[in-house]
């Protein structure tokens, strides 16, 4: 099944403790992007990849960091968590990232920093 | 900065009444304007994509429409069912690979 993975679904962890998100995609897309959603915010992009090695901060990359050393996966590193970064993380892959190709989502990972 | 809004930002409806969505964006050069669906603890879903040069795209009983000069998109979903209840959300492609969402119209169709 084509589809775009996160892991992990939910994560509950504290301030400053380092964590990554992994973001995984079987379609062979090009282009893959991290979101964070917040209540009346929408999404806000954080980082985007159009291919492998070559990523661009979004609107909100502070306190972010991403690899794209494969073409299937683009982790979402938190070197430092603090308790803003509190979201709703979304990761999504498009085929090639032209502006006629539609994004695909994955299902989500809730973290709470405390 | 491409600021990209919806409103309202909840509707309820009877269903089989037609939903009309609304979103706003500053800058029109945009290269697309994409809506999305989503439902509560999923991710979001693709529905129409309308490219700049377009003015429409329409998919079974969505349709949607895009006036750049104005700022505009317009999300028409006819004869509304229940099963269309969801958050729906716009987003503006302002620049390659950069995407500016809204946040969304929450929707209830009641039975």
């Amino acid at each position: 099944e084509a589809q775009v993975t996160q892991n992990p679904r939910y994560l509950i962890t504290v301030t400053g403790k380092k964590l990554t998100v992994t973001c995984s995609q079987n379609m062979n897309h090009e282009y893959m992007s991290w979101y964070r959603q917040d209540p009346g915010l929408g999404l806000r992009q954080i980082y985007y990849s159009m291919n492998v090695e070559v990523t661009d901060k979004g609107d909100v990359p502070e306190g972010y960091k991403v690899s794209r050393k494969e073409k299937r996966n683009f982790p979402l590193i938190l070197e430092s968590p603090s308790p803003n970064q509190t979201s709703l993380y979304f990761c999504a892959s498009s085929p090639e990232g032209l502006v006629t190709d539609t994004q695909y989502f994955g299902p989500g990972t809730r973290l709470t920093v405390l | 900065k491409q600021e990209v809004t919806q409103i309202p930002a909840a509707l309820s409806v009877p269903e089989g009444e037609n939903l009309v969505l609304n979103c706003s964006f500053t800058d029109s050069a945009i290269y697309n304007l994409q809506w999305f669906r989503q439902d509560p603890g999923k991710g979001l879903t693709s529905l129409l994509l309308i490219q700049s040069s377009q003015r429409e795209q329409t998919s079974g009983r969505l349709n949607a429409s895009l006036d750049k000069s104005s700022g505009r998109s317009t999300l028409y979903i006819a004869a509304s069912q229940p099963g269309d209840s969801a958050t729906y959300l716009c987003a503006a492609e302002y620049s390659w690979g950069k995407f500016q969402f809204g946040a969304g119209t929450q929707v209830v169709v009641t039975p």
